[in-house]
């Protein structure tokens, strides 16, 4: 099974600052078909499901602000959230989709300063 | 507008069985892959289960932890998904959530896109 960690666990950053959040894949989750790394971001607010935010690496899914981006490949992705807004609270999951069992990132919960 | 509902969730004594269902509507259900997602208490996601759309060769699949005990079903007439789970056990505790894989092949795959508000399973004596 691919292994996803995700760095830090937790994050503290002050509105209109830029958040960054990490994801690290065991092996590699790019399709060579395709040239795609089949890595999606989530977001997931208190009570909520998850919310797609990004998906193959640093696509949007429709209607996400354009602050948050998605970035990287291979093994190693970032999502970042250009500047902070309140309600960005969230914790924040990687997915790798490439091959089953699907895997998630232990989450990351960003918090204002 | 796309929607999942989950039901059938409840309080289970350890070793008990419990049957979960999600309607879905407002898309063309039986052609997608559909999964089952897990968030114990206070945990992170936990993805347990999917089972193949009609574009797809059929395929069921199961997390490791879940194996042998829990089978994934649906009723593409009823535009319904289901989860049997028997021999719970405590670990098992946790929102379940039926979720939508949205792929057009060839074109573009968005992994997980869609999400029901999820079930509550408790297993517990």
């Amino acid at each position: 099974d691919i292994v996803m960690t995700q760095s830090p666990d937790s994050l503290a950053v002050s509105l209109g600052e830029r958040a960054t959040i990490n994801c690290k894949s065991s092996q590699s989750v790019l399709f060579s078909s395709n040239n795609k790394d089949y890595l999606a971001w989530y977001q997931q607010k208190p009570g909520q499901p998850p919310k797609l935010l990004i998906y193959w690496t640093s696509i949007r899914a429709s209607g996400v602000p354009d602050r948050f981006s998605g970035s990287g490949s291979g093994t190693d992705f970032t999502l970042t959230i250009s500047s902070l807004q309140a309600e960005d609270v969230a914790v924040y999951y990687c997915l790798q989709y490439y091959s089953a069992p699907n895997t998630f990132g232990q989450g990351t919960k960003l918090e204002i300063k | 507008d796309v929607q999942l509902v989950e039901s059938g969730g409840g309080l289970v004594q350890p070793g008990g069985s419990l049957r979960l269902s999600c309607v879905a509507s407002g898309f063309t259900f039986a052609t997608y892959t559909m999964n089952w997602v897990r968030q114990a208490p206070g945990k992170g996601l936990e993805w347990i289960s999917y089972i193949s759309g009609s574009r797809d060769p059929d395929t069921v699949y199961y997390v490791d932890s879940v194996k042998g005990r829990f089978t994934i079903s649906r009723d593409n007439a009823k535009n319904s998904l289901y989860l049997q789970m028997n021999s719970l056990r405590a670990e098992d505790t946790a929102v379940y959530y039926c979720a939508r894989r949205s792929k057009i092949p060839g074109l573009v795959d968005y992994g997980i896109d869609v999400w029901g508000q999820g079930t509550t399973v408790t297993v517990s004596s």
